[in-house]
C-alpha cells in the first residue's frame, strides 16, 4: 500500500526567504506526482503536476522537483510572500487511486 | 481543466439525518471521486462515482453510508447517512477530463458539521 510522507508537518518562515517542503513515498510505480495548495476550510488548488517520466516542473516561483527511484519529491517557493500562507499537499497517482500526504502548513511572515 | 462546483458549501445537521452533496462539473468528465477530510487530516478517498453503474469504494466505505449517483457526464451526488458527530468532515468531489492519470481537479468541498 502506497505511504505518502510529508516533511516538515508545519513551517514558518520570514517574509523573502526561500524554502523547500518534502514529500516522499514508498511505491515508485507511479504514472505522477501533484502538488496542491489549501487555503483553511478551502478545497484544493493543483500547483504543479509531474509526470513520471519528468523530473521537475516549474511555474512562476515554484519549482517541483521529482526522483522517482528514491520516491521523493520536493516543491521550492522562491521569495515566499505572506499570501502563499497555507498548507501544502502532495499526492503519487496510480491509475487515478492518488493518495495524499498528511501537508506541510506554511505560515510567511510580514 | 474543468470547473467544479459543490452544493451546499456547508451545513450543520443533526445525529441521525442525511445530506446530499452536488458536484457539478462545467464539462465532460470520465472519472469523478469522493473524498473526505476529517479535521486535522489528509484527504482520503471514499469512492470512484462510475457513470451508469454502481460506485467502486474504497475499504472502510461502504454504499449503505454513503451512497453515490452518477447519473451523466458532469454530475454526482453523495449522501451521507444516518450522520453522527464522527462524520464530521469536508467532502470534496474531483475528476479527471480523460481516463487518463492526469491532473484532478478538485470542487470547493462542503464543510459538514454534525452536532
Amino acid at each position: 500500500k502506497q505511504e505518502v510522507t510529508q516533511i516538515p508537518a508545519a513551517l514558518s518562515v520570514p517574509e523573502g526567504e526561500n524554502l523547500v517542503l518534502n514529500c516522499s513515498f514508498t511505491d515508485s510505480a507511479i504514472y505522477n506526482l501533484q502538488w496542491f495548495r489549501q487555503d483553511p476550510g478551502k478545497g484544493l488548488t493543483s500547483l504543479l503536476l509531474i509526470q513520471s517520466s519528468q523530473r521537475e516542473q516549474t511555474s512562476g516561483r515554484l519549482n517541483a522537483s521529482l526522483d522517482k527511484s528514491s520516491g521523493r519529491s520536493t516543491l521550492y517557493i522562491a521569495a515566499s510572500q505572506p499570501g502563499d500562507s497555507a498548507t501544502y499537499l502532495c499526492a503519487v497517482n496510480r491509475n487515478n487511486d492518488m493518495r495524499f500526504g498528511a501537508g506541510t502548513r506554511l505560515t510567511v511572515k510580514p | 481543466s474543468a470547473v467544479i462546483s459543490q452544493k451546499p458549501s456547508r451545513d450543520i445537521c443533526q445525529r441521525g439525518t442525511s445530506l446530499t452533496i452536488q458536484c457539478q462539473v462545467d464539462s465532460q468528465v470520465t472519472m469523478m471521486f469522493w473524498y473526505r477530510q476529517q479535521p486535522g487530516q489528509s484527504l482520503t478517498l471514499i469512492a470512484t462515482a462510475n457513470q451508469g453503474s454502481e460506485a467502486t469504494y474504497e475499504s472502510g466505505f461502504v454504499i449503505d453510508k454513503f451512497p453515490i449517483s452518477r447519473p451523466n457526464l458532469t454530475f454526482s451526488t453523495l449522501t451521507v447517512s444516518n450522520m453522527s458527530p464522527e462524520d464530521s468532515s469536508i467532502y470534496l468531489c474531483s475528476a479527471t477530463p480523460s481516463g487518463g492519470p492526469e491532473t484532478q481537479y478538485f470542487g470547493p468541498g462542503t464543510r459538514l458539521l454534525v452536532l
